[in-house]
C-alpha cells in the first residue's frame, strides 16, 4: 500500500513526558500537513510543509511543539513536556498539488 | 476556529434512503472536499469540488455548491450500512490549508 502512514498508531504517555511521531507520505507528494483532532471535532490545522521549507504554523502550534522534515520526505512532530490537554488525534495528509489531500490513520495521544 | 457549519449535526436513517448533508462556510473558497471517517480511523477523500463548479457526482455521492449562498450539499443515494460514518467538508482557501467542519454522524439502519 502507497498511502500516507503514520507511527506509532497509539501513544498513552505520562504527563510532562515529550513524545515523537512520524509520518511517511505518498512518495511523489511533496507537500505534508499536520492536523490535530480531538473527540467530537473536526481536524484543526497545525502546520505544512512544502519540501523540507516549513511554510505555514498554527497558532495551535505551541513553542511546545516542533515539526521537521528534513529531507523532504517522512516528517515528525515533537510534543515536549506533554499536558493532558494534548490528548488528542494527530493526523498527517499529504498532496502533489494545492487540492487533494490525502490523510493517513493518525496517532492516537493519551497523556495521563 | 473552524468555518465550515455542518447540518445536521446526527442523521439516521434506514438502509436503501438517501441521506443528505449540508454545509456552510463563512469566507471565499478556491474548492471545498468532502472527507468520511470512521470510527477511531483517518479521513477518506470523497471528493472534491472547485469554486467554479456548481455540481459533481462520484458513483452514490452527488455533491452541489452554491459560492451565493456559501453552501454545499453532499447527497449519499442508497445508503448501506458500510456508509456509516461521520462526514466533513473541509473548505481550501489557497492558503494550503484546510478548514473543517465539525462533521455530520451518519447512522444507517439495517
Amino acid at each position: 500500500d502507497t498511502g500516507v502512514s503514520q507511527d506509532p498508531r497509539h501513544k498513552i504517555t505520562k504527563r510532562g513526558q515529550n513524545v515523537t511521531f512520524r509520518c511517511d507520505p505518498i512518495s511523489e507528494h511533496n507537500r505534508l500537513y499536520w492536523y490535530r483532532q480531538t473527540l467530537g471535532q473536526g481536524p484543526e490545522f497545525l502546520t505544512y510543509f512544502q519540501n523540507e521549507a516549513q511554510l505555514e504554523k498554527s497558532r495551535l502550534l505551541s513553542d511546545r511543539f516542533s515539526a521537521e522534515r528534513p529531507k523532504g520526505s517522512f516528517s515528525t512532530l515533537e510534543i515536549q513536556r506533554t499536558e493532558q490537554g494534548d490528548s488528542a488525534m494527530y493526523l498527517c495528509a499529504s498532496s502533489s498539488r494545492a487540492d487533494t489531500q490525502y490523510f493517513g490513520p493518525g496517532t492516537r495521544l493519551t497523556v495521563l | 476556529s473552524q468555518q465550515g457549519e455542518e447540518d445536521p449535526q446526527a442523521l439516521s436513517i434506514q438502509e436503501g434512503e438517501n441521506a443528505t448533508m449540508n454545509c456552510s462556510y463563512k469566507t471565499s473558497i478556491n474548492n471545498l472536499q468532502w472527507y468520511r471517517q470512521n470510527s477511531g480511523r483517518g479521513l477518506v477523500h470523497l471528493i472534491l469540488i472547485r469554486s467554479n463548479e456548481r455540481e459533481k457526482h462520484s458513483g452514490r455521492l452527488r455533491v452541489t455548491l452554491d459560492t451565493s449562498k456559501k453552501s454545499s450539499s453532499l447527497l449519499i443515494t442508497a445508503s448501506r450500512a458500510a456508509d456509516t460514518a461521520s462526514y466533513f467538508c473541509a473548505t481550501d482557501r489557497g492558503a494550503q490549508k484546510l478548514v473543517f467542519g465539525q462533521g455530520t454522524r451518519l447512522t444507517i439502519n439495517p
